[in-house]
């Protein structure tokens, strides 16, 4: 079983600039979640996409945006890039959108805007 | 909006003691209670959750946490730490579809 892999793992952008991130979820799993998390602290919730639709978004600019692809894997772009948005951004994937299901991490993408 | 407190940003302790992670949280609706762990420069992984049933919760590698209700709380225990056990604790709070993250509790176990 294919665990979630995130791409690239470190990436440095200047302020201004736009960025994509990609996901593949985990085998089975149709609902990819993304977070953000800032140095010393807990993972924020930025959204989260089922069956290629939003469904869900934390306290997050429109600049953040997404989409899920019919395999379930997805993108997180960010637009009109602030230094704020250096952090390690997480992926996770779930079995479905329900309450209460675990959702499985990748291991990051680190971002670092300049 | 949920809320999850843990208020002991690092602990250490020596090797083969016991230790207590606290996490509270606040919240007015039913929710799910999760606990992850983060070692270095690798993403989180699920350590155990609460769902319903039994409050007493346990993982396999020796951790259990408690759900109680009344102090909304769910505080993650170990009996005897290892070196291993070295990492970044986070609690949260899952409702609806999203997770609700605390700020994590940094273990450091002394040898």
């Amino acid at each position: 079983e294919t665990g979630v892999t995130q791409s690239p793992t470190h990436l440095i952008k200047t302020r201004g600039q736009q960025v994509t991130l990609r996901c593949s979820s985990q085998s089975g799993h149709n609902t990819v979640s993304w977070y953000q998390q800032a140095l010393g602290q807990g993972p924020q919730f930025i959204f989260q996409y089922y069956r290629e639709e939003e469904n869900g978004r934390g306290n997050f600019p429109p600049r953040f945006s997404g989409l899920q692809f019919p395999n379930y894997s997805s993108e997180l772009n960010v637009n009109a890039l602030e230094l704020d948005d250096s952090a390690l951004y997480l992926c996770a994937s779930s079995r479905d959108s329900s309450s209460g299901n675990t959702i499985y991490f990748g291991e990051g993408s680190w971002l670092t805007v300049v | 909006a949920q809320s999850v407190t843990q208020l002991d940003s690092q602990v250490p302790v020596f090797e083969e003691a016991p230790v207590e992670l606290r996490c509270n949280y606040s919240s007015s609706v039913s929710v799910y209670l999760f606990w992850y762990v983060q070692y270095p420069n690798q993403g989180l992984q699920l350590l155990l959750k609460y769902l319903s049933g039994s409050t007493l919760v346990e993982s396999i590698n020796g951790f259990e946490a408690e759900f109680n209700k009344s102090q909304t709380s769910f505080h993650l225990r170990k009996p005897s730490v290892h070196i291993s056990d070295t990492a970044e604790y986070f609690c949260a709070v899952n409702t609806g579809n999203q997770f609700y993250f605390g700020t994590g509790t940094s273990l450091t176990v002394i040898p």
